[in-house]
């Protein structure tokens, strides 16, 4: 496909468990963004990948969020001891990599933590 | 500080009417403001983007209006159509490292027929 795609597109899960959301971004873009989104809210900013290094990671809420970009592709956002807390709508965005260039979202993962 | 403030939170238009929705930011080191366009359950897709060195960008119905001195943009959508029907979310990025937007709140649109 020629967008960003997100898997799964609805993730249910019980409080404490581990959850993995995958990202594919457009191809050849070189910069890979996760966003979370809560009801009624902007999207705000997670983690940044440029190439397979995170380049910033400032927006990452504790030690239980976390995420890799191996061949800096594919991105997998992992989250640890699940909180419902952490239900919201996962985004991932990629990009050219260059300032200014337009990020273009996935449609997002929804996550919910019974 | 990072915030970007946006107003209305929602906003009823008529068919053939014009929707503004304004946005409000304090750090001046932004230099990059998007807009998107979100539908129910659906990823925010770029609507029009400005930079801080032009005052208003035209792309078919819908302006952005730029007031770097007053350190606030606003989205203008001419003859708003109920297809038009949806969440707006003004962002701004900037040039120091990382380029991650920083959204505003969303303004909920409806457009009524």
């Amino acid at each position: 496909g020629a967008g960003v795609s997100q898997t799964p597109s609805n993730k249910v899960t019980e409080k404490g468990k581990y959850v993995e959301l995958r990202c594919d971004p457009i191809s050849g873009h070189t910069a890979l963004y996760w966003y979370r989104q809560s009801l009624g809210q902007g999207p705000e900013f997670l983690i940044y990948f440029q190439g397979t290094g995170a380049a910033d990671d400032s927006g990452l809420p504790n030690d239980r969020f976390f995420a890799v970009r191996p061949e800096g592709s594919v991105s997998t956002l992992k989250i640890q001891r699940t909180e419902r807390g952490d239900s919201a709508v996962y985004l991932c965005a990629s990009s050219k990599g260059d300032r200014g260039q337009t990020q273009y979202f996935g449609p997002g993962t929804r996550l919910l933590v019974l | 500080q990072q915030q970007v403030k946006q107003s209305p939170q929602s906003l009823i238009v008529q068919k053939g009417g014009i929707s503004i929705i304004n946005c409000a930011y304090e750090n001046t080191a932004f230099d990059y403001f998007p807009w998107y366009q979100q539908f129910p359950g659906k990823g925010p897709a770029l609507l029009i983007a400005i930079r801080p060195d032009v005052s208003e960008k035209k792309e078919g119905r819908f302006t952005i209006s730029f007031n770097k001195s007053a350190k606030q943009f606003s989205l203008h959508i001419m003859d708003s159509q109920p297809g038009d029907s949806a969440t707006y979310f003004c962002a701004a990025s900037y040039v120091s490292g990382t380029y991650k937007y920083i959204f505003g709140t969303g303004t909920r649109l409806k457009v009524l027929a």
